[in-house]
């Protein structure tokens, strides 16, 4: 199994729609995560720290449910640039911290 | 401005030559990392830092080194023992090695024919 796991997509869906992903990871033990942006031949970015508490910023809900082991984000009134795809990244307490990537969500928004 | 540097953004190379790619970065930051990520794919670790004069191998170092002389570099050289080179190069730096988020460079795409 792999350490974190998110669905490919590619998610599909029209202007305006909100639209959920979800990431699981494996290490009970993670310390910290994140939501990060990648567009088409480009370097990932940082769309958000996942926070216990749950973080929102404008459209972006990122939530942690460390019960289930999963990571999740929530875009509201998607735009037409929010077409991209969604990493998320936990990062697994070992005998040190490596960071390990999903291998990311395709979201496709169409008007 | 800080941030990560990558050179260059494309690379052409023979089969059988070994090629390095650079990554500096100026945020002071103690890990650094370099992923490979090929059509359609995650990101694989290749290999990482925690700390100068020390790195570790990743996921799929096999083919590839690194060294890390300086705080601020950490270059990679893709050897001809790599079987399959050409892929999208990124380096990233962490401040502090798993806690924080990562701030990755702009990438090197490297082609080998």
């Amino acid at each position: 199994r792999k350490e974190v796991e998110q669905d490919p997509g590619p998610f599909n869906v029209p202007e305006g729609a909100t639209v959920a992903f979800n990431c699981t990871y494996s290490n009970s033990a993670s310390q910290s995560f994140f939501w990060y942006r990648q567009d088409c031949r480009k370097e990932p970015k940082l769309l958000m720290s996942v926070y216990s508490s749950g973080n929102e910023d404008g459209r972006f809900t990122a939530q942690l449910n460390r019960a289930s082991q999963y990571i999740s984000l929530l875009i509201r009134d998607s735009k037409l640039s929010d077409s991209a795809t969604y990493l998320c990244v936990v990062n697994i307490v070992g005998g040190s911290y490596i960071p390990t990537f999903g291998r990311g969500t395709s979201l496709i928004v169409h008007p | 401005d800080g941030g990560i540097t990558q050179s260059p953004k494309y690379l052409f190379r023979k089969e059988g030559q070994n090629v390095t790619l650079s990554c500096e970065q100026n945020l002071n930051h103690d890990a650094m990392y370099w992923y490979r990520q090929d059509p359609g794919q995650g990101l694989r670790l290749i290999y990482y830092s925690q700390i100068v004069n020390d790195f570790q191998k990743g996921d799929i170092a096999e083919g590839y080194s690194v060294s890390r002389e300086k705080k601020e570099s950490f270059p990679l050289t893709v050897t001809s023992a790599q079987k399959n080179p050409t892929a999208f190069y990124l380096c990233a730096s962490q401040q502090t090695s798993g806690r924080d988020e990562e701030y990755f460079g702009p990438g090197t795409r490297l082609t080998v024919t």
